[in-house]
């Protein structure tokens, strides 16, 4: 069974400041990581990938891989209302070909 | 714009009556796969095509078909809704499996599906 999981939250983070989600995998052959953004009532949206460990930063978003801990997170910083989501951190686990979810983490950010 | 396109995007229909949900894309990508998403659940793979090859998940109801008469369309047809067939169906592409570490599926905008 492969198994990605995340707290399913709401984190809640005042306007401004740093929003950390986090996700660890089952998989330790897992290659590929990646997170999405989905609005209420909307589809998932791509945001990041990751597969090297360390850091890798795209605006005001920065994936973080640890591999020996099975660990992915996504650090938002300058929160915005609009990043009022839930993120759903997903993984190709090793010999797969398509992806395992998590369940999400809702993040509210306030004004 | 290249784009996955989803119709329609609202669906209601009666307990035991088929419904056919539609997917279309414009990436030329090969590979679809369909979705079913439940309130505060993860997204759950019902089956992919790759090209023509079709690949069921091993839970995935007898319910729930799938046709792709070409690359450009997928067809989900549910044979007899019920009430648990509630949710959203996501169709998403890919260009192909495992082609390099970044690649990954790309999501039309969803159809809700109600049952009375």
């Amino acid at each position: 069974q492969k198994e990605v999981e995340q707290n399913s939250g709401p984190l809640s983070v005042p306007e401004g400041a740093i929003a950390s989600l986090n996700c660890t995998y089952s998989d330790r052959g897992s290659q590929s990581f990646f997170w999405y953004r989905q609005y209420s009532g909307k589809s998932p949206e791509l945001i990041m990938f990751i597969y090297s460990n360390g850091d890798k930063e795209d605006g005001r978003f920065t994936a973080q891989l640890n591999k020996a801990s099975q660990y992915v997170s996504l650090l938002i910083r300058d929160s915005q209302p609009s990043d009022s989501a839930t993120y759903l951190c997903a993984v190709f686990p090793s010999g797969y070909s398509t992806l395992t979810f998590g369940k999400g983490t809702m993040l509210l950010v306030s004004p | 714009d290249a784009m996955v396109i989803q119709n329609p995007r609202y669906q209601v229909t009666q307990f035991g009556k088929p419904v056919t949900l539609s997917c279309s894309q414009t990436l030329n990508h090969n590979v679809m796969y369909w979705y079913q998403q439940k309130s505060s659940q993860a997204p759950k793979l019902l089956f992919h095509y790759y090209d023509k090859d079709f690949n069921n998940e091993a839970d995935t109801p007898d319910n729930f078909q799938s046709r792709r008469p070409n690359t450009s369309f997928c067809f989900l047809d549910i044979r007899s809704p019920g009430l648990g067939d509630a949710a959203m169906y996501l169709c998403a592409t890919s260009r192909a499996p495992r082609l390099a570490l970044q690649e990954t599926q790309y999501f039309g905008p969803g159809t809700r599906l109600l049952v009375l």
